[in-house]
C-alpha cells in the first residue's frame, strides 16, 4: 500500500518568507500531484510532475524520484497564500489506473 | 464552462435515510471520482469511473453505490445513512491519469 507523508503538518510564516512543504511516498509512482484547498474552499490543482521541476508564478515544485520525495515551495508568501497544500501520488501498477493516494495535507497560515 | 458542478451544496439526514449527490461535468472528461474527506485524514476515494459504462471500487466502497448515468454526469447514492457517513463528499474529473479537476464538495451530517 502506498503511504503519503507531508511535513510539517502546521506552518506559520510571516509575510514575505520563504515556504517549503515536504511529501514522502512509498512505492513507485508515475506522477505526483500538489493541489490547494481554501478553508472552506474547493479543491484547487497546482501542479502535476513526473520528474524534474515546475514553476507557477511565486509557486515551485521538485521532485526526486530516486528519493521518493517532492517539495512545493512559494517564494515571497502572502496572507492569500493561506491554505491546505496537498500532495497526491498515482503509483505505476499500469493499465488504467488513474487512482491517487492523497497525503493529510500541510495547514499554512501565511500572517501579514 | 461551469467547469465540475455538484449538487446539493449541503444536506442533513437522519440516521437510515436515503439520499443521492449529483456531480457533472462539462470538460469532456472520461474518468470520473467521488472522494470523502473528514478531518485530520487525507481524501479517501469511494468509487471511480475510468470510462463512461464502467464503474469501480476506492479505498471506502462500503455503504455506497455509483452510477455513470453518461459521461457528464457521475451519482453517489447511501442507501441507508449511518453517522460515519457524516463528511464533505467530492466529487472529480480528469481526462485518463490527467489533472484531476474537483468540484465544491457537499457537506453532509448524518444525525
Amino acid at each position: 500500500k502506498n503511504e503519503v507523508e507531508q511535513s510539517p503538518q502546521n506552518l506559520t510564516a510571516q509575510e514575505g518568507e520563504f515556504i517549503t512543504i515536504n511529501c514522502s511516498y512509498s512505492v513507485g509512482i508515475s506522477a505526483l500531484h500538489w493541489l490547494q484547498q481554501h478553508p472552506g474552499g474547493g479543491i484547487v490543482s497546482l501542479f502535476m510532475l513526473s520528474s524534474g521541476k515546475k514553476k507557477h508564478g511565486r509557486l515551485i515544485a521538485t521532485i526526486n524520484i530516486q528519493e521518493k520525495h517532492s517539495s512545493l515551495h512559494i517564494t515571497a508568501s502572502h496572507p492569500r497564500d493561506s491554505a491546505v497544500y496537498i500532495c497526491a501520488v498515482r503509483s505505476d501498477s499500469g493499465g488504467s489506473n488513474y487512482k491517487l493516494t492523497f497525503g493529510k495535507g500541510t495547514l499554512l497560515t501565511v500572517n501579514p | 464552462n461551469a467547469g465540475v458542478t455538484q449538487t446539493p451544496k449541503f444536506q442533513v439526514l437522519k440516521t437510515g435515510q436515503s439520499m443521492t449527490l449529483q456531480c457533472a461535468q462539462d470538460m469532456n472528461h472520461n474518468s470520473m471520482y467521488w472522494y470523502r474527506q473528514d478531518p485530520g485524514m487525507g481524501l479517501r476515494l469511494i468509487y471511480y469511473s475510468a470510462s463512461e459504462g464502467t464503474t469501480d471500487k476506492g479505498e471506502v466502497p462500503n455503504g455506497y453505490n455509483v452510477s455513470r448515468l453518461n459521461k457528464r454526469e457521475f451519482s453517489l447514492r447511501l442507501e441507508s445513512a449511518a453517522p460515519s457517513q457524516t463528511s464533505v463528499y467530492f466529487c472529480a474529473s480528469s481526462w485518463g491519469a490527467d489533472t484531476q479537476y474537483f468540484g465544491p464538495g457537499t457537506r453532509l451530517t448524518v444525525l
